[in-house]
């Protein structure tokens, strides 16, 4: 099975400061999905942002972005203008083409005032 | 209307006892998921099925048995609880071009 590796188990952001967050996959195939999720206190588990992997243009949405870098098997998340409501786990998700997903370890982020 | 529903939000039982957690979705997904996750935080799969079928198995004990009565249902079902269960089980869907929608997770506490 594929594995995820997320190689920060805690980070440390100032309040509008950018952070970026690490994320690699062991895979052998060509087709995939990857993911970031954020799990707050509650527990809830909340779609950052996802990207296909035969897309090459990197996913935004809004502060979030992504550096996927496909033949490095990277998949690193950017906060921009980090506000105190981005304070969450934050987990990598890899979803192979037949819907086998399995998660990093998670990196707990604090965002500081 | 919540899209993955879960039942109960939290469960507390003595050790020996049997319990089952209820998953249901309205999305339509063919693949609905159980994960587990412990106190670390860390989300380990233990089940897949795509339209009802079983196709993830992952070195799970015996005790847990899932069961998908039909593609909008699927449940886990824990036999003979043991302290290490305690953990937050989190019933997930997805179809092949949508990300993974959770519901809002069991808090099972053996004691």
């Amino acid at each position: 099975a594929q594995t995820v590796t997320q190689s920060q188990p805690e980070m440390s952001v100032q309040e509008a400061e950018t952070v970026t967050l690490s994320c690699t996959y062991d895979t052998s195939e060509s087709d995939y999905y990857l993911f970031w999720y954020k799990q707050p206190p509650s527990r809830q588990m909340i779609l950052v942002i996802r990207q296909e992997a035969y897309k090459q243009q990197n996913a935004t949405e809004n502060r979030f972005s992504v550096n996927f870098q496909k033949a490095a098997k990277s998949f690193s998340l950017k906060i921009s203008d980090s506000q105190l409501g981005d304070a969450a786990m934050y987990f990598c998700a890899y979803r192979s083409a037949n819907n086998d997903m399995r998660f990093g370890a998670g990196t707990r982020l604090t965002v500081k005032p | 209307d919540t899209a993955v529903s879960q039942t109960p939000k939290y469960l507390v039982t003595q050790m020996g006892n049997d319990k089952s957690i209820k998953c249901e979705q309205n999305l339509g997904h063919d693949t609905m998921y159980w994960y587990k996750q412990d106190s670390k935080k860390f989300l380990k799969i233990m089940f897949s099925y795509n339209n009802k079928e079983l196709i993830i198995n992952e070195t799970v004990p015996n005790r847990f048995s899932p069961k998908s009565p039909d593609k909008a249902h699927l449940n886990l079902h824990i036999n003979s609880l043991e302290l290490g269960d305690s953990a937050v089980y989190f019933c997930a869907t997805s179809s092949i071009e949508t990300e993974a929608f959770f519901g809002q997770g069991t808090r099972l506490t053996v004691v």
